[in-house]
Formats: structure tokens, sequence, C-alpha cells
């Protein structure tokens, strides 16, 4: 299993533009998180889905759009880059069968707006 | 909505030492605590969890301990290594809004040589 995937790993943008990062998962986990975390600080929850469909908002949402067609992918939305949306973007996942699980962690969309 | 506060924000102690991280969450019926370790430039990586009908859990040199009447959990990490330096986050599911995992603001360990 390659786990949770992110694409891009950097990208840099101008304000005013707007891009989708992607997110997909082969664990065929319902679960899937958007969290940013700014330079030296922590994980903020930007959209969270508990399965295909469904989605909601977390502690940060203003400024993005999530969509859950599917169980593996969760692409997060910006569609007016503001240079405060500058961060290291990361998706996860998890399954929540058989009681509490933990989060698996892609590797991270280190995006600049410029 | 669930907040997780975490203490100290940095923490630096002798190797061979033991190091203590603290956490507090607001929601009285969260159930599920996990603990993160973040290198730089790396992805969160679980560490250890522990379940709300749990008091205490210990993997090797790393220990969670859980107060539920006191709403708060900590991490202690025993005969620290240079390996143990890194960023940690706890973070706290709240059963009201289930599925939703909140982190705290992270503690940067340095472990002195």
């Amino acid at each position: 299993n390659a786990g949770v995937t992110q694409t891009p790993k950097f990208r840099i943008l101008k304000i005013g533009q707007s891009m989708t990062l992607q997110c997909t998962q082969d664990m065929n986990h319902n679960y899937m998180y958007w969290y940013r975390q700014d330079p030296g600080m922590g994980l903020k929850l930007i959209y969270y889905s508990v399965g295909a469909g469904i989605t909601d908002k977390g502690e940060v949402p203003n400024g993005y759009n999530v969509s859950r067609s599917t169980t593996e992918d969760f692409p997060l939305r910006l569609e007016l880059a503001a240079p405060s949306q500058t961060s290291v973007y990361f998706c996860a996942s998890r399954d929540p069968g058989q009681g509490d699980q933990p989060q698996h962690f892609g590797d991270g969309t280190r995006l600049s707006i410029l | 909505g669930e907040n997780v506060e975490q203490h100290p924000s940095t923490l630096s102690v002798q190797e061979g030492d033991s190091a203590v991280i603290k956490c507090t969450y607001s929601d009285s019926a969260s159930n599920y605590f996990p603990w993160y370790k973040q290198e730089l430039g790396k992805r969160p990586q679980l560490i250890i969890d522990i379940r709300s009908n749990v008091g205490e859990k210990k993997d090797q040199r790393i220990a969670v301990t859980l107060n539920k009447t006191a709403k708060h959990f900590s991490l202690h990490i025993t005969e620290t290594q240079p390996e143990d330096s890194a960023v940690y986050f706890c973070a706290a599911e709240g059963y009201s809004s289930a599925s939703k995992i909140i982190f705290g603001s992270g503690t940067r360990l340095s472990i002195r040589p």
C-alpha cells in the first residue's frame, strides 16, 4: 500500500490564483482530513470527511473548499490564494472501524503565496 | 468545540534525563488521545495513543497517562536520547464530534548531549 499520497509536494502561487491540492489513499479509510501547519506552529483542522459525499468544517475552513466524490480522494481547493494561506498542508486518513484508530498522514504540500 | 492546550512550548533536557509534556482538553466526552512526533520537514508520526477507558499506557521508554476527571493527559519519555529531539503534538478526539481530531500547539523537545 502507498498509504496517503499528496500532490504536488511544492507549489508557488501568485495572489488571487486558484489551485487544488490532491490527496488520495489506498487503505479504504472512510475518514479523511486536511490540516494546515504554519511555520513553528501546530496543525489546524481545515475540513474533514467521514465518507464519500460527506464533508464538514474544521477549525479554519475560510478560503478553502473540499469535495469527497470517492472514498479514495479528498481534494482541497483554494479559490483566491492569499499570503495568509502560505503553509504546509497535510492530508490524513483513518479507519473508524474496530474502535479508535490513529490517523495516517501524507508527506505534505508546501505552498507559498507571493 | 474541542480545544487542546499543550505545555511547555519548548523543553530542553539533558541526555538520559526524563521529559514530560502535558495537555489539557475541553470536551469532557473526549475518548481518544494520540501523541505524534514530527521531525523537521517530515510528516507527523504516531508514537503512542490512549483510550478513555485506560489510565496509563507504556511502550518501552514512552508512557502516556490520562486523568479524565481533570481532563488532562501527559507524555513521559525516560532515558532520553538525541534521536528524541523533535516536535511533539498531543491530540484529542471529541465524542460529541466523533472523528474530529484537534491538535495541541506542539512542544519542541531538545536533548542536550
